[in-house]
């Protein structure tokens, strides 16, 4: 199978900075995602890496090892509504690019 | 960035009826919709890929016949859950996908009584 790991819960303070890692199957990747979902919503795009490196997006960046299959979603700065779960998800080479997701990781920002 | 609809955001019916989703992309068009369900604090679980003019391909595990889809143009796609179930209760998300990414819909919340 294609599993996607990442910590289940995790726990910050606002203000600080928090990283939530992600390990994936390395074979057939095409790229990794990462989104946010709050409780009761849909998932909303937060970033896309296909190489390796650090993408940088004001307080939110995401890093990429292909070789390592790792990939990790750095939170600067914590704000009480960065309380959320964080989805990692990979796209493997199949026709139609489908995601297959990680279990999330549930972040709580408390004061 | 793009734009994904869903209707309804919620619905709740009787057990043995049918429910029909469905997902909209408003402003672009998407030859590729994906299906999926959420259960309480689990993450995303991909049903079926939707295909504009061809058959769903569906997940492993995934009946067919019970969740049937249809991709009727380049910005709809339904998904009908037939002779639904209480286990059939859960979150349903569409996703629509461009060069880049997908953009996931709102969400169908479904509860069957």
């Amino acid at each position: 199978g294609q599993n996607i790991d990442q910590p289940t819960e995790m726990t910050a303070t606002e203000g600080a900075i928090v990283q939530i890692n992600c390990t994936y199957q390395t074979s057939g990747f095409n790229g990794l995602f990462w989104y946010q979902q709050h409780a009761g919503e849909a998932p909303t795009f937060l970033s896309y890496n296909v190489l390796d490196g650090l993408e940088e997006k004001g307080r939110f960046s995401s890093f990429l090892s292909r070789s390592k299959g790792y990939s990790y979603l750095l939170l600067k700065e914590l704000q009480m509504k960065d309380s959320a779960s964080y989805l990692c998800a990979v796209s493997y080479n199949t026709g139609f690019q489908k995601l297959v997701f990680g279990t999330g990781t549930r972040l709580l920002v408390s004061p | 960035g793009a734009v994904v609809s869903q209707h309804p955001s919620w619905v709740i019916c009787k057990s043995g009826t049918s429910v029909k989703i469905e997902c909209r992309s408003l402003d672009f068009q998407a030859t590729t919709m994906f299906w999926y369900r959420q259960f309480p604090k689990q993450s995303l679980m991909l049903m079926a890929t939707s295909n504009e003019g061809s058959k769903a391909t569906y997940e492993q595990g995934v009946e067919k016949d019970k969740f049937l889809i249809n991709h009727a143009s380049l910005t709809l796609s339904t998904l009908t859950v037939t002779s639904a179930h209480p286990e059939d209760s859960s979150f349903y998300i569409c996703s629509a996908r461009d060069q880049r990414t997908q953009y996931f819909g709102p969400g169908t919340r479904l509860l069957v009584l």
